[in-house]
């Protein structure tokens, strides 16, 4: 058990629906990160947050969004999901926000899209 | 960019069998790279990393050399178990934290 949750487990939606997916960091952690898993894409990262402010950005496609409260558990939102949204997401966190610094992985959560 | 290119899949052994998984990496300074796991149904544990040139990472019987001649991280471990039958992710990270994963080997070892 990595101390990183993720719900829900399993969300199985239609198109053009929207779904917000929770992370809660392990304690302590700053950082928290949220990556995709496709069969096509591999694990790409998508988006950074460090207490509460957006840290970095990666493939995330402009109908997604992310936040982190001050309690700094994040939620990742998808709108207007697609068919090639569906993926496993997984969320990460670690200590602080360097290249050093070990990520610790969520169970993830597995979105499909039908 | 940077990114991170190991050995396609599957692989199949034996137990005991020694086993290796290729890796080597592109990237414009000095990365830190990371050899993570992933059982099936679980999620991503971090296995070994290594953070400068020369580094070894190890754990679990694994290990892997941080090669920057070669630009390099092989994973290695000398006989494996059933129990070590996962997808296994080479990553780097650099100055902008976040991980660039390889494509993953998934690896069986049979009885």
């Amino acid at each position: 058990d990595s101390g990183v949750t993720q719900t829900p487990k399993h969300l199985i939606t239609a198109t053009g629906q929207r779904v917000t997916l929770r992370c809660s960091p392990r304690s302590g952690d700053l950082s928290v990160y949220w990556y995709q898993q496709s069969l096509d894409q591999g694990l790409q990262f998508l988006i950074q947050y460090y207490n509460g402010e957006e840290r970095a950005k990666g493939n995330i496609l402009e109908r997604f969004s992310a936040q982190q409260f001050p309690d700094l558990h994040s939620e990742l939102n998808l709108s207007s999901l697609e068919l090639g949204d569906s993926a496993l997401y997984f969320c990460a966190s670690s200590e602080n926000s360097g290249s050093r610094d070990e990520q610790f992985f969520g169970p993830g959560t597995r979105l499909t899209v039908l | 960019g940077d990114s991170v290119t190991q050995m396609e899949g599957p692989v199949t052994l034996s137990e005991e069998a020694f086993l290796t998984i290729n890796c080597t990496y592109t990237a414009t300074g000095y990365p830190s790279l990371f050899w993570y796991v992933q059982y099936p149904g679980e999620g991503l544990q971090l296995l070994l990393k290594a953070t400068k040139a020369d580094d070894k990472g190890s754990n679990k019987g694994f290990e892997a050399t941080y090669r920057k001649e070669t630009t390099s991280f092989h994973l290695e471990k000398g006989s494996v178990q059933v129990s070590d039958s996962a997808v296994y992710f080479c990553a780097l990270s650099m100055n902008d934290y976040k991980l660039s994963f390889g494509a993953g080997t998934t690896v069986t070892v049979r009885a």
